[in-house]
């Protein structure tokens, strides 16, 4: 079993809608859970993080954390063209450890 | 402010050969860790470094090595490439243990 498993992609959603991407993981004892961004032939980019069960918002980003489910989404509102990028969850264990899932590509369609 | 650079940008070595990739982590930052990213995978923790020990290490052979120097920048060593090392070599850096920002990483080809 993967330690972080994303959505299988690709999600393709029309301009102005929601976007909204899930992720699981498996070590309990994971602390702190982040969504970065990361654009073709380009690095990750963080986005926001949480660690508080409930929601956090950022602009145009939700992040989700529902710790006994083991469950953690984000929530990308008005989407746009210049969203379209390979989203990546990863979480992060009390040993340091910062475990990626495979990420789940978003195309926003104009 | 800098952010977190990395050198070369891209590298072209045979298999059996070693390479040295280069982090400066940003600003303020302590911590550097390293990650492998193949193609259309997420990247994957090789290890940590602070305070030029380190820290926590992933599921890499002995193959892959690491330094921390004292201005906190940091080098990764693969001795003995072999075919499949060839991926995105990713360097981020941290303050703490919470949000690590990436590097625009090395390309890293073998051939």
């Amino acid at each position: 079993q993967k330690e972080v498993e994303q959505n299988s992609g690709p999600l393709s959603v029309p301009e102005g809608a929601i976007a909204s991407l899930n992720c699981t993981y498996s070590d309990r004892g994971s602390q702190s859970f982040f969504w970065y961004r990361q654009y073709s032939g380009k690095s990750p980019e963080l986005i926001m993080f949480i660690y508080s069960n409930g929601d956090k918002e950022d602009g145009r980003f939700t992040a989700q954390l529902n710790k006994a489910s083991q469950y953690v989404s984000l929530l990308i509102r008005d989407s746009q063209p210049s969203d379209s990028a390979t989203y990546l969850c990863a979480a992060l264990s009390n040993d340091y450890k910062l475990s990626f899932g495979a990420g789940t590509t978003v195309t926003v369609r104009a | 402010d800098a952010g977190v650079t990395q050198s070369p940008t891209h590298l072209i070595k045979t298999r059996g050969q070693q390479v040295t990739l280069r982090c400066s982590p940003k600003s303020g930052h302590d911590t550097v860790s390293w990650y492998q990213q193949a193609l259309g995978q997420g990247p994957q923790f090789i290890f940590q470094y602070y305070e030029e020990e380190e820290r926590q290490r992933g599921n890499f052979p002995d193959r892959f090595s690491g330094h921390q120097f004292p201005n906190y920048s940091s080098e990764l060593n693969v001795n003995a490439l072999l075919l499949g090392d060839s991926a995105l070599y990713l360097c981020a850096s941290t303050y703490g243990v919470v949000e690590q920002y990436f590097g625009p990483g090395t390309r890293l080809t073998v051939t």
